[in-house]
């Protein structure tokens, strides 16, 4: 079954806007990772935050996590068209032998207008 | 660097057949993972591997086998394939287990339709 789920499903909006994207999971975690897609391509990933941190910054971007809601949030500010794209987080957890099974989720498509 | 290189990028079955998606990496990566991506279910782990030799089965196995006798190969074969099988098919490896400190790199996919 799907650990996260991402939240909103779709999202629009104008350039220069900020786009905040929500991620809900179920049991504890390791750590949980944002990816981008850009249509027809792979996976990138964004930024990895550890269950130990509540916050980080890469560039436009800010993650948060609050391991007592289970939730996550991804903020890209100052929006380009180029962002246009789906946005997955992905939770992870040690399994026994210290291998992972990284699971993600649906996805949220974002939609920058110029 | 060529990173992850999936073949072929399309590929049409009729219902029966068998074919194998081939995954080759260059990074040295222990880590590598099959998973496919259908609308509405967002990606599912099919197969994955910590290392030449050594394979486990994800969320979603059956139908598929995997198999590692390289650090840089990690080929998916369908046995005989069904129309639940059409899909985008992912795979993506890492420096160490899937997201121990580090992510996923991720190849472009092959899209795959069963007739």
């Amino acid at each position: 079954s799907q650990q996260g789920e991402e939240d909103p499903q779709a999202l629009s909006i104008q350039e220069g806007e900020n786009a905040t994207m929500n991620c809900s999971y179920k049991t504890s975690i390791n750590n949980l990772q944002w990816y981008r897609q850009n249509s027809g391509r792979g996976l990138v990933h964004l930024i990895l935050i550890r269950s130990n941190e509540r916050e980080k910054h890469s560039g436009r971007l800010r993650v948060t996590l609050d391991t007592s809601k289970k939730s996550s949030s991804l903020l890209i500010t100052a929006s380009r068209a180029a962002d246009t794209a789906s946005y997955f987080c992905a939770t992870g957890k040690g399994l026994q032998g210290g291998s992972e099974k990284l699971v993600f989720g649906k996805g949220t498509k974002l939609t920058v207008n110029p | 660097n060529a990173g992850v290189t999936q073949t072929p990028k399309f590929q049409v079955l009729k219902t029966g057949q068998s074919m194998t998606l081939q995954c080759a990496q260059d990074m040295n990566h222990e880590y590598m993972s099959w998973y496919r991506q259908d609308p509405g279910m967002g990606l599912r782990l099919i197969h994955y591997s910590v290392g030449a030799g050594i394979t486990d089965q994800g969320e979603v196995p059956n139908g598929y086998n995997v198999s590692r006798s390289t650090t840089e190969d990690f080929p998916l074969r369908l046995l005989s394939a069904a129309p639940s099988q059409t899909s985008v098919y992912f795979c993506a490896s890492s420096y160490r287990s899937s997201s121990y400190n580090s992510p996923l790199h991720f190849g472009n996919g092959t899209r795959l339709t069963v007739t």
